[in-house]
């Protein structure tokens, strides 16, 4: 079936260790967007592609990065996670026309 | 800018009884999407159901129905007959009629279904 898998489904990081987080698509969609979700709230965009072009939040601190190398694949980088980075990552896809989005499976990230 | 108000922060039903999530939505655009999502304890999102804005028909999926009028700017959701794995949070959001806008969401509504 097609789908957005996120992997690892739990990442533990140090403290101030740099940490990637993947997130593929099967769906051939050509946005992607990261959310990140802290506990009792509402997911909150980070970033989104569009194609290959980049579209960050304002408030969207430095420290997260995002690569796209292609359709299928997107990363999202924390340089210097901090104990207020742990929170619920999750990616989701849409296409032009589709008005709908597939969100994956998230991943749950811990800091220590 | 687009805004969506979800008043209640946490129902406590017992199984069997009627549920109703009320959300409220502000855009300043003439054409939009409602959705309603569900995220389980386990974390992910899972997509209910998605509403054009010039589709004012209520609908009903199994125990699962929707009220959408856009007079009072509301999508309300009810659960009819509740059971214990209908525990959740349930979020409503909102996104702009185009294939890419992001999507902005209420702060969620957690249910809680006791046996």
């Amino acid at each position: 079936d097609a789908m957005v898998i996120q992997n690892p489904r739990y990442q533990v990081t140090q403290f101030g260790k740099p940490v990637t987080l993947s997130c593929s698509q099967t769906l051939n969609h050509n946005v992607m967007y990261w959310y990140q979700q802290k506990s009792s709230q509402a997911p909150k965009l980070l970033f989104h592609y569009y194609d290959k072009d980049f579209n960050n939040e304002a408030d969207t601190p430095d420290n997260f990065q995002s690569r796209r190398p292609n359709t299928s694949f997107c990363f999202l980088d924390i340089r210097s996670p901090g104990l207020g980075d742990a929170a619920m990552y999750l990616c989701a896809t849409s296409s032009e026309g589709n008005y709908g989005y597939t969100f994956g499976s998230g991943t749950r990230l811990t800091v220590v | 800018a687009q805004k969506v108000t979800q008043a209640q922060t946490e129902i406590s039903v017992v199984e069997k009884e009627d549920v109703t999530l009320d959300c409220v939505y502000e855009t300043r655009d003439t054409t939009y999407y409602l959705f309603w999502y569900k995220q389980p304890p386990s974390g992910e999102l899972v997509f209910l159901i998605r509403r054009n804005s010039f589709d004012e028909q209520n609908e009903i999926s199994g125990r699962y129905s929707w009220n959408f009028q856009k007079s009072t700017s509301s999508f309300n959701f009810t659960i009819t007959a509740s059971q214990v794995v209908d525990s959740a949070v349930y979020f409503c959001a909102l996104s702009e009629a185009t294939g890419y806008s992001t999507l902005t969401f209420g702060k969620g509504t957690m249910l809680l279904v006791s046996p």
